[in-house]
């Protein structure tokens, strides 16, 4: 099992451009999760999905939009990106939300915003 | 709004000393709490969490922490730490009744092990 894979690993962007961030899971997890972390920050929430089909937001989902078409797979686009958006971004997933089920994450990508 | 503490933004130790990582949650209601580890440029991986039952809790690694509600704390504690365990550790709670809920992630704390 591959766990969570996130392509691509590593993005630069000029402002204004735009991307999408792939998120893949082959555990057959109903959860998926999209967080940011910056320096001295910790990680945040951006958007989560509780299953193929649904999204919902996080606790920063201003600039960004996800999807969810397949089960296996949790997109996060920014349509128009900016400086702020420069972050490590990782996503993860999980059988459940209850609190008993452990979130898997995947190796992160950094990007940067020009 | 439910907040999570991590009281030492870097703490510096000498291999085979013992740490303790401070952490302090802020809640009135039942909460759920974890422990995850950060090595270099990779992901974050659990360590350990507390569900309910025993007070202490046990992780992989040497970790264990002790839940303490009357002091709203969730300190991880290592007797005797290797140059391996650098890394950056964070505190993370779920508050809400059905034990469902999105994590809340402390700032983190970078641990470095000095030989």
């Amino acid at each position: 099992n591959a766990g969570v894979t996130q392509t691509p690993k590593f993005r630069v962007l000029k402002t204004g451009q735009s991307m999408t961030l792939l998120c893949a899971q082959d555990m057959n997890h109903e959860y998926m999760y999209w967080y940011r972390q910056d320096p001295g920050m910790g990680l945040r929430l951006i958007h989560y999905s509780v299953g193929e089909g649904t999204t919902a937001k996080g606790e920063v989902p201003d600039g960004y939009n996800v999807s969810r078409l397949k089960k296996q797979n949790f997109l996060l686009g920014l349509e128009s990106a900016a400086p702020s958006q420069t972050s490590v971004y990782f996503c993860a997933s999980s059988y459940d939300r209850a609190a008993s089920y452990e979130q898997y994450f995947g190796p992160g990508t950094r990007l940067t915003v020009t | 709004a439910q907040s999570v503490t991590q009281l030492d933004s870097q703490v510096p130790v000498f291999e085979e000393a013992p740490v303790e990582l401070r952490c302090n949650y802020s809640s009135s209601v039942s909460v759920y709490l974890f422990w995850y580890v950060q090595y270099p440029n990779q992901g974050l991986q659990l360590l350990l969490k507390y569900l309910s039952g025993s007070t202490l809790v046990k992780g992989i690694n040497g970790f264990e922490a002790e839940f303490n509600k009357s002091q709203t704390s969730f300190h991880l504690r290592k007797p005797s730490v290797h140059i391996s365990d650098t890394a950056e550790y964070f505190c993370a709670v779920i508050v809400g009744g059905g034990s469902q809920g999105n994590l809340i992630f402390g700032k983190g704390t970078k641990l470095s092990v000095k030989p």
